[in-house]
């Protein structure tokens, strides 16, 4: 167990819709990244959290959000979901420092219908 | 820009022979290197890195990697493998001199037969 809980563990939604990702870093971690897990894109950042503050932007869309809270915890938006947002949406999390490993949440697997 | 590269989708080794997981990488600057493995419906869950220092980094597992500046590569090895080590491995980098983001290579997928 990483200590990095993700919520929803599954999601099922039709083209069009909104949905919200949850993320719970490790206790004390101030620093949260967001990936895409699909099987023909491989394992995509998308972005980063420091401490409430976006830090760093990946391959995310602009139908794609996230913001970190006061509490830290982490929440990825994705609208108008198409049936190319079908993936796994990993959230990791770390002290922040560019020497630091990231520890994994277990995921969210999102099914677009 | 930064690379990496994981030239094998797939490596098969018997149980209780050496493997090697093979990862070159691209980067501007100095890197920081870090392997990762995924077992089945799980989170990735860190194994090694390289910052600075020896060559041969020793992680989890019995794993270790060996850094060769000039074959920009960061192969990651095990002397006897186990069939639990079966899994998907991602070699990652990021360039110390440019900003947070860390680049995950495609993985490999490692299949110990028994």
């Amino acid at each position: 167990d990483s200590g990095v809980t993700q919520t929803p563990k599954h999601l099922i939604t039709a083209t069009g819709q909104r949905v919200t990702l949850r993320c719970s870093p490790r206790s004390g971690d101030l620093s949260v990244y967001w990936y895409q897990q699909s099987l023909d894109q491989g394992l995509q950042f998308l972005i980063q959290y420091y401490n409430g503050e976006e830090r760093a932007k990946g391959n995310i869309l602009e139908r794609f959000s996230a913001q970190q809270f006061p509490d830290l915890h982490s929440e990825l938006n994705l609208s108008s979901l198409e049936l190319g947002d079908s993936a796994l949406y990993f959230c990791a999390s770390n002290r922040g420092q560019p020497l630091n490993e990231q520890f994994f949440g277990p995921g969210t697997r999102l099914t677009v219908l | 820009a930064q690379s990496v590269a994981q030239p094998e989708d797939q490596v098969n080794v018997a149980e209780g022979n050496p493997l090697t997981v093979k990862c070159t990488y691209s980067v501007s600057g100095n890197p920081y290197l870090f392997w990762y493995v995924q077992y089945p419906n799980r989170g990735l869950q860190f194994l090694l890195k390289y910052i600075t220092g020896d060559n041969l980094v020793k992680g989890s597992y019995g794993f270790e990697a060996e850094f060769n500046k000039s074959q920009t590569s960061f192969h990651l090895k095990k002397p006897s493998a186990l069939v639990s080590d079966s899994a998907l491995y991602f070699c990652a980098v990021r360039d110390m001199n440019r900003d947070d983001k860390i680049i995950f290579g495609k993985g490999t997928r490692l299949h110990i037969l028994p």
